[in-house]
């Protein structure tokens, strides 16, 4: 069965603070894709970012970075010099190629970026 | 393209009452989902289809039903609503039959059931 952890419940960083979301995964499929979305406190879900099994090459965007690691089941997300508008709930999840397009969600990890 | 569309956005049930949640796409999507999210939760998915007149069980599927007709529409029917289907309802679809498509999400319906 497919799992996604994200252990951290809560972070808290000062505004310019580089931080780092992570999540650990699991799954008996060898071709699998994983996620990240976004909830700002507005409710929406917003898509981030998708990769699949067989890509591990890193990925930037602006001041978002995604390091996807097959050895240690991890696709951490990295915000660099973090803003108050990163402030939201930061969803990973995870679809394996047998279960069609359903997606498995981690719990979510809360992120407050203060002034 | 409207995207995925959803009503009400909000609503206030009494224990026992019923009612339809309504999901719509407008992007011909063959795959829609719905999804429920309890406060600090992440999604759990209560019912999928791959399309117009197949639908399956997701992981949380008891106190629900859905039904797809059209490949538009995907309602979502509480038959006796409880305190503990209080949640926030994401609808959401996606084009392919594989997992590296991303799936487009409702603004959500926020049920209380008092």
């Amino acid at each position: 069965a497919q799992k996604v952890t994200q252990a951290q419940t809560e972070i808290s960083v000062v505004e310019k603070e580089d931080v780092t979301l992570d999540c650990v995964y699991e799954t008996r499929d060898t071709t699998y894709y994983l996620f990240w979305y976004k909830q700002p406190p507005s409710g929406e879900l917003v898509f981030l970012i998708r990769r699949n099994s067989f890509d591990e090459q890193n990925e930037i965007s602006g001041r978002y970075s995604w390091n996807f690691q097959k050895s240690t089941s991890s696709f951490n997300f990295t915000i660099t010099a973090s803003q108050v508008v990163d402030s939201a709930v930061y969803f990973c999840a995870l679809s394996e190629e047998t279960s069609g397009s359903r997606l498995t969600f981690g719990e979510g990890t809360q992120l407050t970026v203060n002034p | 393209n409207a995207g995925v569309t959803q009503t009400p956005k909000f609503r206030i049930l009494k224990i026992g009452q019923s009612m339809t949640l309504q999901c719509a796409q407008d992007m011909n999507h063959n795959y829609m989902y719905w999804y429920r999210q309890d406060p600090g939760m992440g999604l759990k998915l209560i019912y999928y289809s791959v399309g117009a007149g197949i639908t399956d069980k997701g992981e949380v599927p008891n106190g629900y039903n859905v039904s797809r007709s059209t490949t538009e529409d995907f309602p979502l029917r509480l038959e006796l609503a409880a305190p503990s289907q209080t949640s926030v309802y994401f609808c959401a679809s996606n084009g392919g039959d594989a997992g590296n498509n991303e799936q487009f999400f409702g603004p959500g319906t926020r049920l209380t059931v008092l």
